[in-house]
């Protein structure tokens, strides 16, 4: 079973500030990693990908990936109260296409 | 409109009912899965297809059963064998490519199932 790990929260930020969400991997062999937001009661939607050690920006959201440390992160500058949600990590299966393994979720409260 | 469905959106059964969760699907994706999400959880893997006619166990099939007759459609029936099916469902769909490479699972708005 593999496993990703992340810091569950609540995580509570002021509105402009800097929201840090961190992410953990078991299998060394993983190759994709993916962001999904979750809004409370919706279904998740994918903000961002890596695959490459580094980061990798988006507008507001940087990705950091760390395949030596098993790590991947995701940074939101100037964080907003529309930014409030959970944030899902997941991780691409090797031993089945495209099956991915989903984080527990960490939720994220920006206050105005 | 290109997207995922799900119906119902709220269900609510009786203890040793089965019932059936639609899932449809008009991307042309190869690749449908059905997720459980329970509060405060991550999403887990009940079933998934990767093409017509096939489909494989996930992380928690018991209690649960699938078809994939056509290529937009991924039911999932919640059979009374599940002992607690309280939860959040969720279809989703992707491409399918070699692997390594990325495909985005897209998401339906989700089933909530209450047993009463």
């Amino acid at each position: 079973q593999k496993e990703v790990e992340q810091n569950s929260g609540p995580l509570s930020v002021p509105e402009g500030a800097i929201a840090s969400l961190n992410c953990t991997y078991s299998d060394r062999g993983s190759q994709s990693f993916f962001w999904y937001r979750q809004y409370s009661g919706k279904s998740p939607e994918l903000i961002m990908f890596i695959y490459s050690n580094g980061d990798k920006e988006d507008g507001r959201f940087t990705a950091q990936l760390n395949k030596a440390s098993q790590y991947v992160s995701l940074l939101i500058r100037d964080s907003q109260p529309s930014d409030s949600a959970t944030y899902l990590c997941a991780v691409e299966d090797q031993t089945g296409a495209n099956n991915l393994f989903f984080g527990t979720g960490t939720r994220l409260t920006v206050i105005p | 409109d290109g997207g995922i469905t799900q119906s119902p959106k709220y269900l609510f059964r009786k203890e040793g009912q089965n019932v059936t969760l639609s899932c449809e699907q008009n991307l042309n994706h190869d690749a449908m899965y059905w997720y459980r999400q329970d509060p405060g959880q991550g999403l887990r893997l009940i079933y998934y297809s990767q093409i017509v006619n096939d489909f494989q166990k996930g992380d928690i099939a018991e209690g649960y059963s699938v078809s994939r007759e056509k290529k937009e459609s991924f039911p999932l029936t919640v059979t009374s064998a599940q002992k607690n099916p309280t939860a959040f469902y969720l279809c989703a769909s992707s491409m399918t490519g070699q692997r390594g490479s990325y495909n985005e699972q897209f998401f339906g708005p989700g089933t909530r199932l209450t047993v009463l």
